[in-house]
């Protein structure tokens, strides 16, 4: 069994870019949740797809943007960078949407934005 | 909303002493309550969690919680370090109508020889 894989591991952006951060969920799983961890801080809800539907969102601004494919893997897209984005963005897939569900983490991206 | 507070952002530990790391929840609702733990360089991993079925969880590696409403606490035990416990350790709460699940700041465990 597969887990939760993402990419890429690293990457380095300038202020104003945009990018984009890709997961691909636990086989058998069909709700992505994405998640943005500062450093020496806990991660932070962005939101959650589930069967290609956002399914919750937390605190983040619209240029924060996410996808979900028929298959499940997930994109979260990133629009005019701030320096405060940069951040270790973890991406966990569960069996479904409920509360109660167990997400499994992938390792992240560490995205630094210059 | 729903939040949780670690008390104490670094506990240290001999090998073989009982590991206490402390978590605080605030719900408005009946809460679901998790403890990750995080590695160097890796995402998280779930230890335990509490979905309002016994109030001791067991989970992996030795380690359990308890939920206690009266206190609203779910403190995370284990009744002897082991030097690959050393990580940082997060709670997380879910509740309500939303799927915004809440971390902690996290508490770094380090187990000293």
């Amino acid at each position: 069994e597969t887990g939760v894989t993402q990419s890429p591991t690293h990457l380095i952006k300038t202020r104003g870019q945009q990018v984009t951060l890709r997961c691909s969920s636990q086989s058998g799983h069909n709700t992505v949740s994405w998640y943005q961890q500062a450093l020496g801080q806990g991660p932070q809800f962005i939101f959650q797809y589930y069967r290609e539907e956002e399914n919750g969102r937390g605190n983040f601004p619209p240029r924060f943007s996410g996808l979900q494919f028929p298959n499940y893997s997930s994109e979260l897209n990133v629009n005019a960078l701030e320096l405060d984005d940069s951040a270790l963005y973890l991406c966990a897939s569960s069996l479904a949407s409920g509360h109660q569900e167990t997400q499994y983490f992938g390792p992240g991206t560490r995205l630094l934005v210059l | 909303a729903q939040s949780v507070t670690q008390l104490g952002s670094h506990v240290s530990v001999s090998e073989g002493a009982l590991v206490l790391l402390r978590c605080n929840y605030s719900s408005s609702v009946p809460p679901y309550l998790f403890w990750y733990v995080q590695y160097p360089n890796q995402g998280l991993q779930l230890l335990l969690k509490y979905t309002s079925a016994a109030t001791l969880v067991k989970g992996i590696n030795g380690f359990e919680a308890e939920f206690k409403k009266s206190e609203t606490s779910f403190h995370l035990t284990k009744p002897s370090a082991h030097m690959s416990d050393a990580a940082e350790y997060f709670c997380a709460v879910i509740g309500g109508n939303n799927n915004d699940m809440r971390f902690g700041a996290g508490t770094r465990l380090t187990v000293k020889p």
